[in-house]
């Protein structure tokens, strides 16, 4: 089993549209969560992090499920500016590690 | 100003050759890594430093050494490049050093092509 898995997508939506991505993690001792973002052929840049109650920036909600070990993220109101990849991303558990998902490549289109 | 600034943006070189890749960071943070992005997009660590002293080595070819002069600076040398070795490699830094809080900066990535 994958450490982070997400599903690649990709997700091609129209402006305007909510669309959700997933991702589980298989390491309980994990602590850290967070969604970034990653343009195409530039460095990830940190959207949010995820805590346990939740927690909304703008049009962006994140939810983490401890008991399930399972991340989201929702977007609300899609702009054409959020077309990227979303990689879901968690800590090793104490090692000073991020471990990063794959990717789930979203597209908006007008 | 660049927070973690990698040079060169673009590396192309024959197979067997030696190169290496820099990185610097002015955010103060106290840990460093390398990180590669192969073909497939997946991103993977490489090595941790925490102020100098290497933390993490993950399974990583002894072809390529790390080196940290300072808490500042992490550099990456490679020996005998080989094919496989094409990706795109990013230098990362963050302010602690276990279950990192805040996440970490990237610099823009170093894309080395292998011919």
């Amino acid at each position: 089993r994958k450490e982070v898995e997400q599903d690649p997508g990709p997700f091609n939506v129209p402006e305007g549209a909510t669309v959700a991505f997933n991702c589980t993690y298989s390491n309980s001792a994990s602590q850290s969560f967070f969604w970034y973002r990653q343009d195409c052929r530039k460095e990830p840049k940190l959207l949010m992090s995820v805590y346990s109650s939740g927690n909304e920036d703008g049009r962006f909600t994140a939810q983490l499920n401890r008991a399930s070990q399972y991340i989201s993220l929702l977007i609300r109101d899609s702009k054409l500016s959020d077309s990227a990849t979303y990689l879901c991303v968690v800590d090793s558990g104490g090692y000073n590690k991020l471990i990063f998902g794959a990717g789930t490549r979203l597209a908006v289109h007008p | 100003d660049t927070a973690v600034s990698q040079t060169p943006k673009y590396l192309v070189t024959q197979m067997g050759n030696d190169k290496s890749i820099k990185c610097e960071q002015n955010l103060g943070h106290d840990t460093m890594y390398w990180y590669k992005q192969d073909s497939k997009k997946f991103l993977k660590i490489m090595f941790s430093y925490n102020n100098k002293e290497l933390i993490i080595n993950e399974t990583v070819p002894n072809r390529f050494s790390p080196k940290s002069p300072d808490k500042a600076h992490l550099n990456l040398h490679i020996n005998s490049l080989e094919l496989g070795d094409s990706a795109v490699y990013f230098c990362a830094s963050s302010q602690d050093q276990t279950a990192p809080l805040y996440g970490y900066t990237f610099g823009s990535g170093t894309r080395l092509t292998v011919v």
